[in-house]
């Protein structure tokens, strides 16, 4: 059963590029979450979706943001007109039902 | 809300000896659960230990053990025998009510040889 797969796992974009980030979650699972890691800090939650439905996006900024998880295919995180400031790793995580996590290997998003 | 906190920054041990990383928590949740996450330079999150809070025993794996003070909202992980591929930046999470992980702002291990 392969893990959650995100690609690609780095990314570089120019300042005002739009950057779009994929995240297939487990066979079975779901629920899929999304988490930002600064350098030098934790996760931190962005946003939470199920297949067609965003649940709980208050950890993702309101601007330049956005996320999806179709019913076909994997779950999408955009940042339009990326700025230095959004360079971290972006990590996907799914579940089956909600409860434990199981997070992908993570994408590198460097912002030049 | 909940919170993690992790009072240690980096933490160095020698190789084959034994180190312990700190970690406190709050929450208003009766039920929850704790984890600690080994994040090595490849950036992969490798969950290495859990503890349901309802379970007085500590829980372990292998050379990985935990003391959970559930009173004093406490959480430290021990890591026995340590070995060079244990450095790594180790975080503490908990899970609890929502569906959000809050992570600690991690401890980096550095192993000595």
């Amino acid at each position: 059963n392969a893990g959650v797969m995100q690609n690609p796992r780095h990314l570089v974009r120019r300042r005002g590029q739009e950057a779009r980030l994929r995240c297939s979650p487990m066979k079975g699972h779901s629920h899929v979450y999304w988490y930002r890691q600064l350098p030098e800090e934790g996760l931190k939650f962005m946003v939470y979706l199920q297949k067609e439905n965003i649940i709980d996006e208050s950890g993702m900024p309101k601007e330049r943001f956005s996320a999806e998880f179709p019913k076909e295919g994997p779950s999408i995180l955009r940042i339009q007109q990326v700025v230095r400031g959004d360079s971290a790793a972006y990590f996907c995580a799914s579940s089956p039902a909600g409860g434990e996590q199981f997070f992908g290997p993570g994408t590198r998003l460097t912002v030049l | 809300a909940q919170t993690v906190t992790q009072s240690q920054p980096e933490m160095s041990v020698q190789e084959a000896e034994t180190v312990t990383l700190s970690c406190t928590y709050d929450t208003s949740e009766s039920d929850y659960y704790l984890f600690w996450y080994k994040q090595p330079p490849s950036r992969q999150m490798i969950l290495v230990i859990r503890q349901e809070a309802y379970k007085q025993q500590n829980a372990t794996e292998n050379r990985f053990s935990v003391n959970f003070q559930k009173a004093a909202k406490s959480f430290s992980l021990k890591i026995s025998d340590s070995q060079l591929g244990d450095a790594a930046m180790y975080f503490c999470v908990i899970f609890s009510g929502t569906y959000k992980y809050i992570f600690g702002t991690g401890t980096r291990l550095k192993v000595l040889a």
